[in-house]
């Protein structure tokens, strides 16, 4: 299957500091990508959809300066989770669709906020 | 807003028998159905993809879709230890969407 590379994989960080995660899909160009986000004994919950060379598309309740997406080109997004508090610690994965539209997910990042 | 149902679990099954994994989801709009297999910190894999009524096999794995009743399963034949996990049951209404998630069901394989 396609790849979908995240990095980095784990990140501690202080209450109040900017962490900036990124997405590569590998072998394949992704106009599309997607984040989104699990709690523990969660389901993944859709946080936005990052469009190459366009604005993010954020689902409702996810605010859209606190999460910043770029999608600079078709094989690399990037989601920065601004002044990060202890709530927003959380598994964030991000995803992108390969050319038969199936969905391929990255590693995954763990964000731990102190 | 779109739902997609799974018993959470825990599915117990001894290593060797059937394991049957159930999904229905609620909007009939939906044009692709998926199931992921997710391990304990891990994210998920993509198993099987299905798009139309019937059955389609892959190895061990099976999924079922009914788009009549919104139904969807997965069945994996031989069970293995390995196969415990958390099974996640997804779906798209086609497009450029990203997918509706189940919470999943976590499936415990018994040596």
């Amino acid at each position: 299957g396609a790849v979908v590379s995240q990095h980095p994989s784990w990140v501690i960080c202080k209450s109040g500091t900017s962490v900036k995660i990124e997405c590569r899909s590998l072998d394949f160009q992704a106009t599309t990508m997607f984040w989104y986000r699990q709690f523990p004994k969660q389901s993944l919950m859709l946080m936005a959809t990052s469009n190459e060379g366009s604005k993010a598309t954020y689902e409702q309740g996810v605010e859209k300066d606190k999460f910043l997406i770029n999608h600079a080109s078709l094989t690399l997004s990037t989601l920065t989770v601004t002044s990060a508090h202890p709530e927003d610690s959380s598994f964030y994965i991000c995803s992108a669709r390969d050319r038969q539209r199936e969905l391929f997910f990255g590693e995954g990042s763990r964000l731990t906020v102190l | 807003q779109k739902e997609v149902e799974q018993n959470s679990g825990p599915l117990s099954v001894p290593e060797g028998a059937i394991a049957s994994l159930n999904c229905t989801y609620s909007d009939r709009g939906s044009q692709s159905f998926f199931w992921y297999r997710q391990y304990s910190g891990k994210s998920p894999e993509l198993i099987m993809s299905i798009y139309s009524n019937g059955d389609k096999e892959d190895g061990r794995f099976t999924a079922q879709l009914n788009k009549a009743s919104q139904y969807v399963s997965l069945l994996i034949r031989d069970s293995q230890p390995s196969d415990s996990a958390t099974y996640l049951c997804a779906e798209s209404g086609g497009g450029a969407d990203g997918l509706t998630f189940g919470k999943g069901t976590h499936l415990i394989i018994q040596p």
